[in-house]
């Protein structure tokens, strides 16, 4: 069964940091775009940002860059996304999900950030 | 900010057809392909259509997608209880290099 796993949500304060992890199971991420799309309470959906199958492009949503940093470990099946400089409006259900577009495409159930002091 | 346009709502009758719009431009939808998202209360997205008009395995062709210029359509036929959910469109734009998603409709069977 191809799943999508993501772990390390939580609450934290203004300012703090938090790290994402996304866990495959039934098949390799090797050769998939990766993405974060996160969805504030009771709002639509807003795409955070994909990394190449080797890792070697990424692209961002303007309002995380330079905060937020995403990257992968093909030999771990994983998916990460470090958050840093933490803000109010990150408060989000953050969802992992493979080749967003594409015929094979997967999505995580997603964890819950809350930024709140 | 999303910069893919959506109705807010639409609604019908069991058995009827709705049509979502999403209206883009040239930098996204006008020269990238769009797909369709479905999510059901409290459950992650799951694509409907991809590449315009491609359904993935398991989607039942009672949905149906279409693209012209800058805009795109989902049609849904035979509209069942079950379609009751938040609708998204998306495309990747160049000019931003990110992916855009729709403002979302809600699709109510009345």
């Amino acid at each position: 069964e191809v799943q999508l796993v993501e772990s390390g949500g939580g609450l934290v304060q203004p300012g703090g940091s938090l790290r994402l992890s996304c866990t495959a199971s039934g098949f390799t991420i090797a050769t998939d775009w990766m993405h974060w799309v996160r969805q504030a309470p009771g709002k639509g959906l807003e795409w955070v940002a994909n990394i190449k199958p080797d890792g070697s492009q990424k692209y961002y949503v303007d309002s995380v860059k330079g905060r937020f940093t995403i990257s992968r470990d093909n030999t771990k099946n994983s998916l990460y996304l470090q958050m840093s400089s933490l803000r109010v409006e990150d408060t989000a259900i953050y969802f992992c999900a493979k080749a967003i577009a594409a015929y094979t495409s997967a999505w995580g159930q997603g964890t819950l950030v809350t930024v709140s002091s | 900010q999303s910069v893919l346009t959506q109705p807010p709502s639409v609604s019908a009758a069991p058995g009827q057809k709705v049509t979502i719009s999403c209206s883009g431009s040239s930098s996204n939808i006008g020269n990238n392909h769009v797909s369709w998202f479905q999510q059901l209360p409290g459950t992650a997205p799951k694509l409907l259509i991809f590449d315009n008009n491609k359904r993935p395995s398991g989607i039942p062709d009672r949905l149906s997608g279409s693209k012209s210029g800058t805009s795109a359509t989902l049609g849904i036929t035979g509209l069942q209880t079950g379609d009751e959910a938040d609708y998204y469109c998306g495309s990747w734009d160049g000019s931003l290099s990110v992916y855009v998603f729709g403002t979302g409709t809600k699709v109510t069977v009345l």
